[in-house]
């Protein structure tokens, strides 16, 4: 099955600054590739997502870009708030799976003031 | 919107008992999930199921069991619980097109002593 990787598993940033979490997957067959954000005691929510045939997607401060060739992708966040500190995962899914969702492990964002 | 409810939000339960968590989603979606939630290793699938009174086992299905007799609703059972099923635990649902978003409950977390 499809195995996904998540770096770094925490990551602190200084307000204002840019912040970028990594993931890898394994499954070439995998084509749809969300980003979800929980703050703590929360349920996880979408925050962005990106399909195989598309390179970058862009929404405000955020962003996710898909190598499908090195099979990773990156969410990228800029100008960083305090309410940007919470658990962001990636995930991977693909029809050859049944449309499951492979989950990384999880970076745990600290923004501080 | 999407509305994935899951009923129990807190349960303390001992161990050897039987416990029910239930899953109820409004969007009339193919696929339900139960996902368990646990510091460092993300989140870890343990049955799915595309359609009613189908069920397949996901990462970490042992002690566990599934239920789904309406689309609607999934239900996670533990046959008998241990304190190694202290977890939190999140329900999903989404459309059986490939590319489509999973949407979570709240989660319920459950104490197993």
């Amino acid at each position: 099955g499809e195995n996904v990787e998540q770096h770094p598993s925490t990551l602190s940033v200084q307000e204002g600054d840019s912040a970028v979490i990594k993931c890898t997957y394994s499954d070439s067959a995998s084509n749809y590739f969300p980003w979800y954000k929980q703050e703590l005691g929360k349920r996880p929510q979408l925050i962005i997502d990106i399909r195989s045939n598309v390179g970058e997607k862009k929404d405000q401060r955020i962003a996710v870009t898909l190598n499908k060739t090195a099979k990773h992708f990156s969410l990228h966040i800029t100008e960083t708030q305090p309410e940007d500190s919470a658990v962001y995962f990636c995930a991977a899914s693909s029809k050859n799976t049944g449309n499951q969702f492979y989950f990384g492990t999880g970076t745990s964002l600290t923004v501080i003031p | 919107d999407v509305k994935v409810t899951q009923s129990s939000r807190y349960l303390v339960k001992r161990t050897g008992e039987k416990v029910f968590l239930e899953c109820v989603q409004d969007m009339d979606h193919e696929n339900m999930f139960w996902y368990r939630q646990d510091p460092g290793l993300g989140l870890r699938l343990i049955y799915f199921s595309y359609d009613v009174k189908m069920k397949e086992k996901g990462d970490i299905p042992e002690g566990y069991s599934v239920s789904r007799e309406k689309k609607e609703r999934f239900s996670l059972i533990l046959e008998s619980a241990s304190t190694n099923q202290t977890s939190m635990y999140l329900c999903a649902s989404s459309h059986s097109s490939s590319g489509n978003t999973i949407y979570f409950g709240e989660g319920s977390w459950l104490t197993v002593v």
